[in-house]
């Protein structure tokens, strides 16, 4: 069935050091693969998003690269700040019309000051 | 604009029992997903409502488990006779459809705990 996998499940940083976030998922018709920051007790809130048929996507701090032969994408973080720390989620959009999004386990990510 | 907002934010619940969970998608998504987040754990699908019909009903985990949409808005899930692994916090998105919209917004959760 479909599947996301992440790595690693938890990452400390030093603040100001970049931060990188891997998935790989089994569907090849996926499309559409966000990234979702999750901070403790609240709702998971995107913070970016890349489709198939783009490689490489920026915000600011922030991009996202995308490997559609080798089914793999990363979220890469640079100039990492303490409010960064919280649990961040990759998924992958279905092939199904449905739209249903499927999920890594998550990393926690923490930044020391 | 108002985000997904559900309710309860909390709820216990003794083993056995039935519980509700509503959530009220953003204004205007056609498509709304129930998800459910196990301690530690990633999100997982539960079931997918395009309008009032559920066409993707496929990650309910048991027939315990049900969920319905009335005018295209909210929906309630429910679980009949609560088993503690059912403890976990159920999240709802939703999401425009058409044009390329993928983006899914998420509602606050309800953490349902059943001693």
């Amino acid at each position: 069935g479909e599947n996301v996998e992440q790595h690693p499940s938890t990452l400390s940083v030093q603040e100001g050091d970049s931060a990188v976030i891997k998935c790989t998922y089994s569907d090849s018709a996926s499309n559409y693969f966000p990234w979702y920051k999750q901070e403790l007790g609240k709702r998971p809130q995107l913070i970016i998003d890349i489709r198939s048929n783009v490689g490489e996507k920026k915000d600011q701090r922030i991009a996202v690269t995308l490997n559609k032969t080798a089914k793999h994408f990363s979220l890469h973080i640079t100039e990492t700040q303490p409010e960064d720390s919280a649990v961040y989620f990759c998924a992958a959009r279905g092939s199904s019309n449905t739209g249903k999004l499927i999920f890594g386990q998550g990393t926690t990510l923490q930044v020391k000051p | 604009g108002a985000g997904v907002s559900q309710s309860p934010s909390n709820k216990v619940t003794e083993k056995g029992k039935d519980v509700e969970l509503r959530c009220d998608p953003i204004s205007g998504h056609t498509a709304l997903y129930w998800y459910r987040q196990s301690l530690g754990q990633g999100l997982e699908f539960l079931i997918y409502f395009q309008g009032n019909s559920a066409p993707d009903k496929s990650g309910l985990p048991s027939d315990r488990f049900s969920a319905e949409r009335t005018g295209g808005s909210v929906s309630t899930l429910t679980i009949q006779r609560t088993q503690q692994e059912d403890s976990a916090v159920y999240l709802c998105a939703s999401s425009l459809v058409g044009q390329g919209n993928y983006e899914q917004y998420f509602g606050p959760g309800t953490r349902l705990t059943v001693t």
